[in-house]
């Protein structure tokens, strides 16, 4: 099945350490997106990639790294310089046709103690 | 960044009523969306509206896009059960690809009394 895998699902980390990510899909989009969510708010765009080897800030990039070596892979760094690293975080692709709209993970939560 | 401002932020329905949340932006879209959350998972596109008064219906949702292109609505008729989790809108100021940002709702939490 295509499809958009966040891994893991629940992640704990002490303060201080770095934390990577993972987002696969297998639906051959070109977009990638990572997005934080906290209760009670809407998502927040952390970084994009419109293309391999490419990617941009979004709202809230500090404290945050991502690389985009191939199509399928979009890994999200959460760094020791992220002060409120406690969150949960959404992983996004899109095609490139016109009027179609971003598939979803499942999401990660991460918990920093 | 801009949050959209979505309400109600919360709603307590009993089974079979109609459901009514909206969003508005003081910045013009020309896409909006509506997904909806389980807890725990991640947002599923439930509607997208793509012309200014544009409205559309899935099922027992209807969703329009407003004139001024400043807001948008989401109506649910009927509701059941599995209706329970979060709304969110989300607006996008252009549809390239290329120019891909979503700014999104501080969502609706839909609650229904047994």
């Amino acid at each position: 099945d295509g499809g958009i895998t966040q891994s893991p699902k629940y992640l704990f980390r002490k303060e201080g350490q770095n934390v990577t990510l993972s987002c696969e899909q297998n639906l051959n989009h070109d977009a990638m997106y990572w997005y934080r969510q906290d209760p009670g708010q809407g998502l927040r765009l952390i970084y994009y990639s419109q293309i391999v080897n490419d990617f941009q800030k979004g709202d809230i990039a500090e404290g945050y790294s991502v690389s985009r070596e191939k199509k399928e892979s979009f890994p999200l760094t959460v760094t020791s310089a992220q002060k409120n690293p406690t969150a949960f975080y959404l992983c996004a692709s899109k095609s490139a046709q016109l009027n179609t709209e971003a598939f979803f993970g499942q999401g990660t939560r991460l918990t920093v103690v | 960044g801009q949050q959209l401002n979505q309400s109600p932020q919360s709603m307590f329905i009993q089974e079979g009523e109609d459901v009514s949340m909206n969003c508005t932006s003081s910045s013009i879209f020309n896409t909006w969306l509506w997904y909806k959350q389980d807890p725990g998972e991640g947002p599923v596109l439930l509607i997208a509206l793509y012309k200014a008064g544009e409205l559309t219906s899935n099922g027992r949702l209807t969703a329009q896009f407003g004139i001024t292109r400043k807001d948008s609505f989401l109506n649910i008729s009927a509701s059941i059960p599995s209706d329970v989790g979060i709304y969110f809108c989300a607006g996008r100021r252009v549809s390239n690809f290329g120019n891909e940002k979503l700014t999104f709702g501080t969502g609706t939490r839909l609650t229904i009394i047994p």
